[in-house]
C-alpha cells in the first residue's frame, strides 16, 4: 500500500441500506478526513479525526458516522442511505502536527443511492 | 461567515498564461492552499502560501495578500495536460480547510 486507499471504487446502493466506505493510509498520519464532493460545490467536510481514538463533526455530518480505532483506518458509515447522499466521497489525511496541514487524498468512492 | 470565491470556469490557449483568482473570508487564517483536480481523479497538492507575496514552482506560481483576503494561481506555458479544476482552500484558526467550488480550466490548442 502506498498513500491512501479507498474501497469500494464505486457502488450502487438501494435507499435504506447500510453502507461502510473504507479508508486506509500507510503514512502514519495523525489526522484523517472524510469529504463529499458534489457538482458545483466545494469539498464539504463530513467528519474528521485529529488522532486515533478521537473524531469530530464537520460541515455536513448528518446521516454519517465514523470511527478511528487505530492510526491507519477511518471508515465512514451511512446508517440508512438516502438519494441525497449520492456523491463522490474522498478520504484524506495529514500529518496532524498542528502546523501546515497539507492534505493527501485517496482516489475516491463514487456512490449512487437509488 | 466563512466563504471562498473563485471563478467557475476559464478558457485559455495552449502556450499562454492564465491567472486564477481566489478571495476568502475565514474565522482566523493560517494559510492558503491550491490543489489541482483532473476529471474523475482526486485533488493533488500544488502550493501553500502563508506569507504575503509570490511563490514560484516551475510553471506554476501562487500569490497571497493576507490584508486583502486574496490569492491567485498563475500558470505559464500552458499545456493540454493542465486542463483540470483548480481548488482554492483557506485554513481557518483550527487548521481546518475551507474549500472553494473550484475553477474548471479549459485549454484550447
Amino acid at each position: 500500500i502506498a498513500g491512501i486507499t479507498q474501497a469500494p471504487t464505486s457502488q450502487i446502493l438501494a435507499a435504506g441500506r447500510r453502507m461502510t466506505l473504507r479508508c486506509t493510509q500507510d503514512m502514519r498520519h495523525n489526522a484523517m478526513y472524510w469529504y463529499r464532493q458534489d457538482l458545483g460545490l466545494g469539498l464539504r467536510l463530513i467528519h474528521y479525526s485529529n488522532t486515533a481514538g478521537t473524531t469530530g463533526k464537520g460541515e455536513v455530518p448528518d446521516g454519517y458516522s465514523v470511527s478511528r480505532a487505530n492510526t491507519d483506518d477511518f471508515p465512514l458509515t451511512l446508517a440508512s442511505a438516502v438519494p441525497s447522499q449520492t456523491s463522490v466521497y474522498f478520504c484524506a489525511s495529514s500529518e496532524g502536527d498542528g502546523t501546515q496541514e497539507t492534505q493527501y487524498f485517496g482516489p475516491g468512492t463514487r456512490l449512487l443511492v437509488l | 461567515g466563512q466563504n471562498i470565491d473563485q471563478p467557475t470556469e476559464m478558457t485559455a490557449t495552449e502556450g499562454a498564461i492564465v491567472q486564477i483568482n481566489c478571495t476568502y473570508q475565514t474565522s482566523g487564517f493560517n494559510g492558503l492552499f491550491w490543489y489541482q483536480q483532473h476529471a474523475g481523479e482526486a485533488p493533488t497538492f500544488l502550493s501553500y502560501n502563508v506569507l504575503d507575496g509570490l511563490e514560484e514552482k516551475g510553471r506554476f506560481s501562487s500569490f497571497l495578500s493576507r490584508s486583502k483576503g486574496y490569492s491567485y494561481l498563475l500558470l505559464k506555458e500552458l499545456q493540454m495536460k493542465d486542463s483540470a479544476s483548480y481548488l482554492c482552500a483557506a485554513t481557518d484558526s483550527n487548521y481546518q480547510l475551507i474549500w472553494g467550488a473550484g475553477t474548471k480550466l479549459i485549454i484550447k490548442p
